[in-house]
């Protein structure tokens, strides 16, 4: 049973830059059998994804974000982690870090979720 | 606007069955990238119901069950009980832009 837990600030200024880390349970990033993600839902909205990590040098993110989103993952301490740069308040959501398959890439293990919001 | 359409509601009496669609194009389901389904009850994070278009996970009844033809799929739920009212999403792949993953808006259902 792979967990996930969302860490980091639940305010974020606009025009700053929100980091959050997801820590893994040990163990579970050891085989690179699958991706790493992160998938936010706005309230009363749908899932978006964000994008995901397989390696440091491998990545892939959403077209509508990827000018302000950095993903980095450190395997050796079992975790991974977001960073979205000049958020503004469409940006406040449910973040969720998330285990992504490979191919044919479905998401099979979550974490609780962690409520971000932008506001001065 | 998502990517993968759905209805925003259906509604079954407790026993019936319902299916929700996923209505895609050429570039997601059209072009035989797989479909998943998502069941997310209120407060709880989303979980993986069926994979790969058809595929139940484990733990998962079998009175949910899912297709694919075409540039659409069915997520369908026989036996309504009250507890599966809930959010549920469909899931899949987009190869426009160099490829990403891409989500329904989500369909509620209600259990009379």
């Amino acid at each position: 049973q792979v967990q996930l837990q969302e860490s980091g600030p639940g305010l974020v200024k606009p025009l700053q830059t929100l980091s959050l880390t997801c820590s893994v349970s040990a163990g579970s990033m050891s085989n690179g059998n699958c991706y790493w993600s992160w998938i936010r839902q706005p309230a009363g909205k749908g899932l978006e994804w964000i994008g995901r990590i397989y390696t440091s040098d491998s990545t892939r993110y959403n077209p509508s974000l990827k000018s302000r989103v950095t993903m980095s993952i450190d395997t050796s301490k079992s975790l991974f982690s977001l960073h979205l740069s000049s958020v503004t308040a469409a940006d406040t959501a449910l973040y969720y870090c998330v285990r992504e398959s490979l191919y044919p890439y479905y998401f099979d293990y979550w974490g609780q979720g962690i409520l971000v919001t932008v506001s001065s | 606007q998502s990517v993968l359409t759905q209805p925003p509601s259906v509604s079954g009496a407790p026993g019936q069955r319902v299916t929700i669609s996923c209505t895609g194009s050429s570039s997601n389901i059209g072009a035989g990238y797989d479909v998943h389904w998502y069941q997310k009850l209120p407060g709880a994070a989303p979980k993986l119901l069926i994979y790969g278009n058809r595929d139940r996970r484990s733990g998962v009844p079998d009175r949910f069950s899912g297709s694919k033809s075409g540039t659409s799929a069915s997520l369908a739920i026989s036996g309504l009980q009250a507890e599966d009212e809930a959010d549920y999403y469909c899931q899949s792949y987009d190869s426009s832009l160099s490829g990403f993953v891409v989500f329904g808006g989500g369909t509620k259902l209600t259990v009379l």
